[in-house]
């Protein structure tokens, strides 16, 4: 069963790009990796998904390599408002129906 | 208004009392899930539902009890709160199991 490991803190300034990388050592092959982000009393909003190799969308880019056993979120140039926590997870179809969310990384951005 | 919708936002209840999370969406997604998170523990599934009368447990269902009678509703029901059920929980809906999710706004339980 995949477990996540996620730093638990990153701080970056505004502009900067950010790599935020989560492991997921037992990843199963049917298994789909997400990312969340989280504002404080809201729920976790939807960022990207992926399986394997790279995926952009408008906000994000999610890296898995070919092992998939850990992926990488990068955001480009964030500013203040990316101040957030990020929650990897692990989709398991294998053995069962589970959803693995990371204990989140806590980014804070600084001007 | 489209989306998906918890009530109440906040509640505190006694030890012992039955209580219910509602949550409502628009989409007709056909999946919705139960979440409640915790510091230290994340978000943690209770229960999912794939379909109208389709229900299964998650991680931590114990004390929990849900019901699917229409697409776009998902109660979630504590029989008897205990203290432990003090959480933040989080209902969301998804066309499948795997896509991304949409989460509501969350409900904060006190159980006292």
């Amino acid at each position: 069963l995949a477990k996540t490991t996620q730093p638990i803190s990153m701080d970056s300034y505004e502009g900067q790009e950010v790599n935020i990388t989560c492991s997921h050592n037992n990843i199963a092959t049917n298994d789909y990796i997400t990312w969340y982000q989280q504002f404080p009393s809201q729920g976790p909003r939807f960022i990207i998904q992926g399986y394997k190799t790279k995926v952009t969308n408008e906000v994000a880019s999610l890296f898995i390599p070919a092992d998939r056993k850990s992926s990488t979120l990068s955001l480009p140039r964030v500013s203040l408002s990316d101040t957030a926590v990020y929650y990897c997870l692990v989709v398991a179809n294998t053995g069962g129906f589970k959803t693995i969310f990371g204990a989140g990384t806590r980014l804070f951005v600084k001007a | 208004d489209a989306g998906i919708t918890q009530s109440p936002r906040y509640k505190i209840t006694e030890t012992g009392r039955q209580v219910t999370l509602m949550c409502h969406q628009t989409w007709s997604h056909s999946y919705m899930f139960w979440y409640r998170q915790d510091l230290g523990h994340g978000l943690r599934l209770i229960y999912y539902s794939a379909a109208a009368d389709i229900t299964d447990k998650g991680e931590v269902p114990d004390g929990y009890v849900v019901s699917r009678s229409k697409t776009e509703n998902f109660p979630l029901t504590l029989e008897s709160a205990t203290r432990s059920q003090t959480s933040v929980y989080f209902c969301a809906s998804s066309e499948s199991r795997v896509y991304g999710y949409t989460f509501g706004s969350g409900t904060r339980l006190t159980v006292v």
